[in-house]
């Protein structure tokens, strides 16, 4: 089954310091790999996906991930981090193709990045 | 704004008793999801509804139940309601059909309906 896993429930950054959330996942199928960005009292927003083609995807406001296969991981990053940025981050899968494809996402525990001054 | 509205916005509740959150989904969307989200359980699947037919039930409780209508806009109905059930309810909506999937099939999340139940 699949499955994801956000390490680090809690992430501190400095203003201008990179920024790295980690996500790794677990299918038995190439997925569909996501991360939303929820910022408080609204609703989960996409920063950026990868289907199929370029490993290296980048997102809305400066983010940017990896898809690698060999490791099972699909690592959120930006270098210079903003206050704006302080949010909870979630990464997700989708299931693609067989009999569990119905489109629904699969999320982590989600991240919360702070960013300090 | 992502184009689902859900309404309300907020609701507070008593125990025991039974509420309806309505979700609207984007334009031309024929499939609607509905996830909870609390502190320990992190975002959940409940339900996903497409065209107006169920096609995937997860971790939803039998004292909730979903419906989609032939507007689109989808309902879940939760009674005889608990403590437990305190949480943040969203809807999404997606392009993607049952028993295949067209685009890259991101889900389009509403604000939520924020659920108190004391």
């Amino acid at each position: 089954a699949q499955s994801v896993t956000q390490l680090g429930s809690h992430v501190s950054v400095s203003e201008g310091a990179l920024v790295l959330l980690r996500c790794n996942y677990s299918s038995s199928v190439p997925p569909y790999l996501f991360w939303y960005v929820q910022y408080p009292n609204q609703g989960l927003q996409l920063l950026l996906k990868y289907t199929t083609g370029a490993t290296l995807v980048k997102g809305i406001n400066g983010f940017e991930a990896e898809f690698k296969k060999s490791e099972t991981s699909f690592h959120l990053t930006k270098p210079s981090a903003h206050m704006s940025d302080a949010a909870e981050y979630f990464c997700a899968v989708r299931i693609v193709g067989g009999s569990g494809n119905t489109g629904k996402l699969i999320f982590g525990q989600g991240t919360t990045l702070q960013v300090k001054p | 704004d992502s184009g689902v509205t859900q309404t309300p916005k907020h609701l507070i509740t008593a125990t025991g008793q039974r509420v309806t959150l309505r979700c609207s989904p984007r334009s031309g969307d024929l499939s609607v999801y509905w996830y909870q989200q609390s502190l320990d359980q992190g975002l959940q699947f409940l339900i996903h509804y497409y065209n107006g037919e169920e096609r995937a039930k997860g971790n939803i409780l039998e004292r909730f139940s979903a419906q989609q209508f032939p507007d689109l806009h989808s309902e879940l109905n939760l009674s005889s309601l608990e403590l437990g059930d305190s949480a943040l309810y969203f809807c999404a909506s997606s392009v993607v059909k049952a028993g295949g999937f067209s685009g890259t099939g991101e889900l389009f999340f509403g604000e939520g309906s924020r659920l108190t139940v004391l």
